[in-house]
């Protein structure tokens, strides 16, 4: 049973447009999410994460927007650069007990094309 | 600041030997987490430390894997004997204590069984 979903394996994207990845969960106690960054042969690097609390967060050319009634998060990058290209990974939890390992969705590779 | 720090980086032996990975928190992170994540999946948590205490090992397969961080800070993980679906990279991670804090990766080891 997979809590957290991320239904695009893989997603392709010129260099300077919008790359747009989405995730999916469905234990309603989540409130806190995450997407992490991989590349080949290194750790997930945090990238950036929201509280259930809010509906959108921004880092610079990173984007996170949440819709709880939906049960949806995506990430935006913009604009896209071929540094970007990676895997990416979106995680969650409940951070109201002790135990707060993270869930992890699939991954989705994304390509960023010159 | 030094990040997660993980050895070996690659370990490849045969089925039933047994095997022992070695992390090393970022200094001050009173959370210690181990994951696997086996090829084209997203990392599950085996076993989740804070400071010398065992908070979840819901997941982890007791017959086999063990995990211990005596003094708090470093931590080994175990398997004992080893099968062929262990086959994958052991992530160690490190977290502040407190909500909503990001959890840091090392580079993993990456296990092969043959």
């Amino acid at each position: 049973d997979q809590q957290v979903k991320q239904n695009s394996p893989s997603l392709s994207v010129q260099e300077g447009r919008i790359s747009i990845l989405n995730c999916d969960y469905t234990n309603s106690m989540f409130d806190y999410f995450l997407w992490y960054k991989k590349y080949p042969a290194e750790g997930p690097t945090f990238l950036i994460s929201i509280s259930s609390i809010k509906d959108k967060n921004e880092d610079g050319r990173f984007t996170v927007f949440l819709n709880k009634s939906a049960k949806h998060l995506s990430l935006h990058i913009v604009p896209s650069q071929p540094g970007d290209s990676a895997v990416y990974f979106c995680a969650a939890v409940y951070s109201g007990g002790g135990a707060d390992g993270l869930t992890f969705g699939k991954g989705t590779h994304l390509i960023i094309q010159p | 600041e030094a990040g997660v720090a993980q050895s070996p980086r690659y370990k490849i032996i045969e089925k039933r030997q047994s095997v022992a990975f070695w992390c090393n928190p970022i200094s001050g992170h009173a959370t210690l987490y181990w994951y696997q994540q086996i090829l084209g999946q997203g990392p599950k948590l085996l076993i989740q430390f804070q400071n010398n205490g065992v908070v979840d090992d819901s997941q982890l397969p007791k017959d086999r894997f063990s995990a211990e961080r005596l003094k708090g800070v470093d931590s080994t993980l175990k398997i004992q004997p080893a099968k062929l679906e262990d086959s994958a990279v052991y992530l160690c991670a490190s977290s502040r204590r407190g909500g909503n804090q990001p959890q840091h990766f090392g580079d993993g080891t990456r296990l092969s069984i043959l």
